[in-house]
């Protein structure tokens, strides 16, 4: 199991481009989210979704396109990319089905986007 | 609405002096709460979950409903334990039926740094 894999790690971007940051997850996992993180206000939540085809906003949705047209992929679009979405986002899954002892969402390694 | 706080952004112990790092929670319902840790910019890592009894790296944390809290606790710290805490809160049921919508709300984070 590859766990969660997110691409690309680095990215700059020109303000106004747009972009993809990739999610995948291999756990056969329903749930799936985005975060970003950025400095003093820990990890905000931007979209999540519960399963193919449904998705829903979260805290920070403005700018910010997602869809979840395949269990396992959870692509985050930027549509016209702003200084202030310079953070690092991570992307995160679980599964919906009951689980004892340790066990809760699996994140990626982030990706740090810069948009200058 | 759930949210999650934790009122120290950062903390700062010696090696071998006991460890608490708050966090307080609000949830009209059941909570699922987590602490989870992460280093040096790195993927987060889960630490504890709150109906479970394992724990990592010797920490452990109680959930107190009448308080609310869900504190972070470490008889004795190693400069090891260094890095990002986050506390967290789903609101994914733990009980079987209902809706679960899998967001997991984070605190802000608390930056814990152990000197030798």
């Amino acid at each position: 199991n590859a766990g969660v894999t997110q691409t690309p790690k680095f990215q700059v971007l020109k303000t106004g481009q747009s972009m993809t940051l990739q999610c995948a997850q291999d756990m056969n996992h329903e749930y799936m989210s985005w975060y970003r993180q950025d400095p003093g206000m820990g990890l905000r939540l931007i979209h999540y979704s519960v399963g193919a085809g449904i998705t829903d906003q979260g805290e920070v949705p403005n700018g910010y396109n997602v869809s979840r047209s395949t269990t396992e992929d959870f692509p985050l679009r930027l549509l016209s990319a702003a200084p202030s979405q310079t953070s690092v986002y991570f992307c995160a899954s679980r599964t919906r089905a009951r689980q004892g002892g340790l066990y809760g969402y699996t994140f990626g390694s982030g990706t740090r986007l810069t948009v200058v | 609405a759930q949210r999650v706080t934790q009122p120290e952004k950062l903390l700062s112990v010696f090696k071998g002096a006991p460890v608490e790092l708050k966090c307080n929670y609000s949830y009209s319902g059941s909570p699922e709460l987590f602490w989870y840790v992460q280093y040096s910019r790195q993927r987060l890592q889960l630490l504890l979950r709150h109906i479970s009894r394992e724990s990592i790296k010797g920490f452990t944390a109680d959930l107190n409903k009448g308080e609310t809290s869900f504190h972070l606790k470490k008889p004795f710290a190693q400069e090891e334990d260094s890095a990002m805490y986050y506390c967290a809160l789903s609101d994914t049921p733990s009980n079987a039926g209902g809706t679960s919508y899998g967001k997991l709300t984070f605190g802000q984070g608390t930056i814990l740094t152990v000197h030798p």
